[in-house]
């Protein structure tokens, strides 16, 4: 019954490094999201993938990049990372429309120095 | 781009009182979700509303979707210790998106 699964949950970078954040969900959902938590920002939308084999930009994308590799799994790329990009980086899904109900992973802290 | 209001920020009550906090928005919306987040975890969906009007309980808590579609109230009877946490409105389905928008969230604090 594990839901929504991040990988990893720590990660410090050099900027100017990539790296891929990892998330698989295991509830049959059609739809996941990218979002990135900073203090007094609220949850931002990054990227979001309607259904397998589509992505589509959130609010906040530059400088990021995404793969829906399956109906579980969704990747999000820093190919060169900046210091901001320091935050907390959640993966979501949802079972259908992209306004419905989502369900969070425990999230992904970065720190980018 | 499209914002939510939420309010207050922050939250510093006595364990056993009440808690209200709301969301506001200039745009409509279809939806509204609240969810809470507890620290080093991600936010859990507690409420969702999907008619404007609509009043609906979940426990302790209490939610309400606003008649004019652009705004949601959440309230928190007798709070206890565990209550503590960050909590975000969300509104999805509106004309211009259809995406979820969070707001900044509260964060509240309970003094046992």
């Amino acid at each position: 019954n594990a839901g929504v699964t991040q990988t990893p949950k720590f990660q410090v970078l050099k900027t100017g490094q990539s790296m891929t954040l990892q998330c698989a969900q295991d509830m049959n959902h059609n739809s996941m999201y990218w979002y990135r938590q900073d203090p007094g920002m609220g949850l931002r939308l990054i990227y979001y993938s309607a259904s397998e084999g589509t992505t589509d930009k959130g609010e906040v994308p530059n400088g990021y990049n995404v793969s829906r590799l399956n109906k579980r799994e969704f990747s999000l790329r820093l190919e060169s990372a900046a210091p901001s990009q320091t935050s907390v980086y959640f993966c979501a899904s949802s079972d259908r429309a992209i306004d419905s109900p989502l369900h969070f992973g425990n999230g992904t802290r970065l720190t980018v120095t | 781009g499209q914002q939510l209001n939420q309010s207050p920020q922050s939250m510093f009550i006595q364990e056993g009182e009440d808690v209200s906090m709301n969301c506001t928005s200039s745009s409509i919306f279809n939806t509204w979700l609240w969810y809470k987040q507890d620290p080093g975890e991600g936010p859990v969906l507690l409420i969702a509303l999907y008619k404007a009007g609509e009043l609906t309980s979940n426990g302790r808590l209490t939610a309400q979707f606003g008649i004019t579609r652009k705004d949601s109230f959440l309230n928190i009877s007798a709070s206890i210790p565990s209550d503590v946490g960050i909590y975000f409105c969300a509104g999805g389905g509106s004309s211009n998106t259809g995406k979820l928008i969070f707001g900044q969230g509260t964060t509240l604090q309970v003094k046992p």
